[in-house]
């Protein structure tokens, strides 16, 4: 069975600062990636996703993520924030397709709060 | 141009209601999804289906009946609603549902905020 953990709903950072948002999952097979993010009242926007061609996955708006097997994680980071960073991010798993349909396990999701 | 939309956007009820969510995706993917979100933003699936057939039912109340006319269409009715059914109801796309073994991305309609009263 697959899972995800995300570790702390709700991070603060200045802006400018770095953004490490936490994600640990667990699978039965070579896993499938994803960080979605949330901006409020809105549906989810995928930032990025690890399909097992390259551990360092590069997204939209600045974010990149890093797949490291040893530590079963995807921690999601940006060097600098921005104030249009604020949002909910979250962690995706999938253990890949049935052939027909695919099961995206989601994590806890983390409240980014980016102040001046 | 939307990729994947539902109507209505938000949706006020009473318990005891029965009521229909509908979702579109001009996107020409083969497979589509429900996913529900609680007020504590937890994310968990409720179906899919591929090319009109159910493939994922995930433990969802038979109140819950989902309704694929064709593959472009993928709606929820709920019957009897209870005030636990209130929620984020997404909508997703997905290529072909993937080759076995293959993740695609899904892609995400704007949601359905559903309140039960």
């Amino acid at each position: 069975a697959q899972s995800v953990t995300q570790l702390g709903s709700h991070v603060s950072v200045s802006e400018g600062a770095l953004v490490l948002l936490r994600c640990n999952y667990s699978s039965s097979v070579p896993p499938y990636l994803f960080w979605y993010v949330q901006y409020p009242n809105q549906g989810l926007q995928l930032l990025l996703k690890y399909t097992s061609a390259a551990t360092l996955v590069k997204g939209i708006n600045g974010f990149e993520a890093e797949f490291k097997k040893s530590e079963t994680s995807f921690h999601l980071t940006k060097p600098s924030a921005h104030m249009s960073d604020a949002a909910e991010y979250f962690c995706a798993v999938s253990e890949g397709s049935t052939g027909t349909a695919s099961k995206l396990t989601f994590g806890t999701g983390t409240r980014l709060q980016v102040t001046l | 141009d939307t990729a994947v939309s539902q109507t209505p956007k938000y949706l006020v009820t009473q318990m005891g209601n029965d009521k229909s969510i509908k979702c579109e995706q001009n996107l020409g993917h083969d497979t589509m999804y429900w996913y529900k979100q609680d007020s504590k933003k937890f994310l968990k699936i409720m179906f899919s289906y591929n090319n009109k057939e159910l493939i994922i039912n995930e433990t969802v109340p038979n109140r819950f009946s989902p309704k694929s006319p064709d593959k472009a269409h993928l709606n929820l009715h709920i019957n009897s609603l209870e005030l636990g059914d209130s929620a984020v109801y997404f909508c997703a796309s997905s290529p072909t549902g993937g080759l076995a073994g293959v993740q695609e991305t899904q892609y995400f309609g704007p949601g359905t905020r559903l309140l039960v009263l």
